[in-house]
This record gives C-alpha cells, sequence and structure tokens, in this order.
C-alpha cells in the first residue's frame, strides 16, 4: 500500500517569506508527528496528532511553527518568516494508534536563502 | 540536554564481520526503544525494536540488546553487508496514556561496510 507522502520534496525560500509543508499519512493511521532534521543533527521531534485530540505542541521551536490536520489525516506545517536557521530537512510520520513504531515520508529539504 | 546520544558519528566496518553500534540514554521514563536506518534522501526506515521489559530482540540478521540499568542499548548486525550502509539511528519513546510520544532521536551512526 502507498506509504507517508510529503510535498513538496524540496523548497527554496528567501528570508522572511511563509512555507506551507503537506503531510499525506497512510490510510487509517490515527497519529501523525512532524519532525526536522538540521545538518549533522539527529531528528528533532515538533509535533503530535493523535486522532481528534489537541495536538501536543511541545516541539515546535517558535510561534513562528503552526501546524494542523484536516479531518484527521493530511497535515499542513506552516512556517511565517522563515530564518536561515530553519533550513532543514521536515520529515512527517504516522502511526497506528497505541503504536510505537512509526513510518515516515520522504522529507521535505527547506532551503531559507 | 540531548536524552538519546548516539557517541560515535560513523563506524567502518569489514564486508561478513559483526556490526555493532551504542546508545545510551538517560530519560528513566523511556519505554521503548527503536532503530532506523535511512538512506541519503530517504526517510528514516524502522527495523527493529525492543520493549524495556525485554533484554533482547532478534531479527534475522539483526540483534538489539538493552541493558536498562545502564540505560544502554545497542544493535548487532550479523554478518554485515554492503548493503547495511547507512546512518542508522536510535530512538526512544515514552507511552503517555494517550498514544505515543513523539520519539526522540540520537544524532546517528554513519556505518560503513568495506568490501
Amino acid at each position: 500500500g502507498a506509504g507517508v507522502s510529503q510535498s513538496p520534496s524540496n523548497k527554496v525560500t528567501e528570508k522572511g517569506k511563509d512555507v506551507e509543508l503537506r503531510c499525506d499519512p497512510i490510510s487509517g493511521h490515527t497519529a501523525l508527528y512532524w519532525y526536522r532534521q538540521s545538518l549533522g543533527q539527529g531528528l528533532e521531534f515538533l509535533i503530535y496528532f493523535q486522532g481528534n485530540s489537541a495536538p501536543d505542541k511541545s516541539g515546535l521551536p517558535s510561534d513562528r511553527f503552526s501546524a494542523e490536520r484536516t479531518g484527521g489525516s493530511v497535515s499542513t506545517l506552516t512556517i511565517q518568516r522563515t530564518q536561515q536557521e530553519d533550513s532543514a530537512v521536515y520529515l512527517c510520520a504516522s502511526s497506528q494508534r497505541d503504536s510505537y513504531q512509526q513510518y515516515f515520508g520522504p522529507g521535505t529539504r527547506l532551503t531559507v536563502l | 540536554d540531548q536524552q538519546v546520544k548516539q557517541n560515535s558519528p560513523s563506524l567502518s566496518v569489514q564486508e561478513g564481520r559483526i556490526s555493532i553500534l551504542n546508545c545510551d540514554y538517560t530519560n528513566s521514563m523511556f519505554d521503548y526503544f527503536l532503530w532506523y536506518k535511512k538512506y541519503p534522501a530517504e526517510g528514516p526506515t524502522f527495523l527493529i525494536s525492543i520493549s524495556s521489559i525485554k533484554d533482547k530482540n532478534e531479527d534475522g540478521r539483526f540483534t538489539v540488546f538493552l541493558n536498562k540499568s545502564a540505560k544502554h542499548l545497542s544493535l548487532h548486525i550479523v554478518p554485515s553487508q554492503p548493503g547495511d550502509s547507512a546512518v542508522y539511528f536510535c530512538a526512544a519513546s515514552a507511552y503517555s496514556g494517550g498514544g505515543a510520544d513523539g520519539l526522540t532521536f540520537g544524532k546517528g551512526t554513519h556505518l560503513i561496510i568495506q568490501p
């Protein structure tokens, strides 16, 4: 079956612009996660959605970052007023409820000039 | 503070030999541990996991060992094959009751299998 998909695969933007990154989780997975991987670093947890519950936003680095999940499926991560330090690969993952195993998409490489 | 540490950024192993990747953690609330493998330009793929109630889990060539008292786990790959060359991430999770929390990852170890 189809895995987690993300779009765009690459995004280059200018400092100060807003960007939107999209994630389509595996059908039937109720949990959705966003991570980012900066150069030379591990994956950093950003935000977690479980079904229709309020998201866990504890990993968001600043109030310029926000995410929503419509209809319990597709999710959009929005970064406002991008900064150069936002440059990273943004990864989305999904999992079945109560499962620790997360399935990752290929990521979106964001470059802020 | 880094709650999951992989202290070896890279590891080179000869084909056919055993690869041992190490991981240490500091948060005693972690109750589940996973290893992910990542190729360039791809997302991480799940490899093997272990619950904190076990000390060993084996799947084919891959075995994960957990030492809770030392807060240490290791991934053994034997025999190592060229296709095993990738970055390996150790990850840990704590179940919060509403579902598994976001995973906490180490920085990864780049495994290079030499022919």
